[in-house]
């Protein structure tokens, strides 16, 4: 079966610009999770989505937002770009009884 | 909160030896344990995962890992590696929050396998 699809996989965007991110789950799954990945901070949690409603919330700004659509897929938003926004961000998407991921291959973000 | 810890940012290895990745946390619930490869410019590989029953559990690759309960440790184990196994090595915790489980990473491991 198809993987998590996330889409673009590269973006080079401006700061003070905004960005939208996709992810397409795994069929069936219900639960995606986004993470922000950088050299200096590792994987960082930033939310999940399970059902259209964000269930969990990580430690980021409000400039960071998300949505999940009726069919499971799920973008993240993120406004007024700044230099360190500049990362790979996965999407990760869930059965809800398996209680593990299965990661797409990341959206890398440039801001300049 | 949980935190992960790998104990080694770098492990360099000659192919064919065997190598171990180690990985300790903190939590004092029940845990879901976890380790994930990634590949240059590519998302995370489940390698392998402890959901609960035997505390050696084996993944693809080759690999297998221990977990032990009293030591808070989970490390990663391969007793022949190959230069394909280059690659950054993630362990993962995760406990129950909000109805989900949410897994929390360590820093990485980076397996440098040499000829």
């Amino acid at each position: 079966k198809a993987g998590v699809t996330q889409t673009p996989r590269y973006l080079i965007k401006t700061r003070g610009q905004q960005v939208t991110l996709s992810c397409s789950p795994i069929s069936g799954h219900r639960s995606v999770s986004w993470y922000q990945q950088t050299p200096g901070q590792g994987l960082q949690f930033l939310f999940e989505y399970f059902s259209e409603t964000q269930r969990n919330k990580g430690n980021f700004p409000g400039r960071f937002s998300g949505r999940q659509f009726s069919n499971s897929r799920s973008e993240m938003n993120v406004s007024t770009l700044e230099l360190g926004d500049s990362a790979l961000y996965l999407c990760a998407s869930s059965l809800a009884v398996e209680n593990f991921y299965t990661f797409g291959s990341g959206t890398r973000l440039t801001v300049v | 909160a949980q935190s992960v810890t790998q104990l080694d940012s770098q492990v360099p290895v000659f192919e064919e030896a065997p190598v171990e990745l180690r990985c300790n946390y903190s939590s004092s619930v029940s845990v879901y344990l976890f380790w994930y490869v990634q590949y240059p410019n590519q998302g995370l590989q489940l390698l392998l995962k402890y959901l609960s029953g035997s505390t050696l559990v084996k993944g693809i690759n080759g690999f297998e890992a221990e977990f032990n309960k009293s030591q808070t440790s989970f490390h990663l184990r391969k007793p022949s590696v190959h230069i394909s196994d280059t690659a950054e090595y993630f362990c993962a915790v995760s406990e129950r929050r909000g109805g989900s489980y949410i897994p929390t990473f360590g820093r990485g491991t980076s397996l440098i396998v040499h000829p």
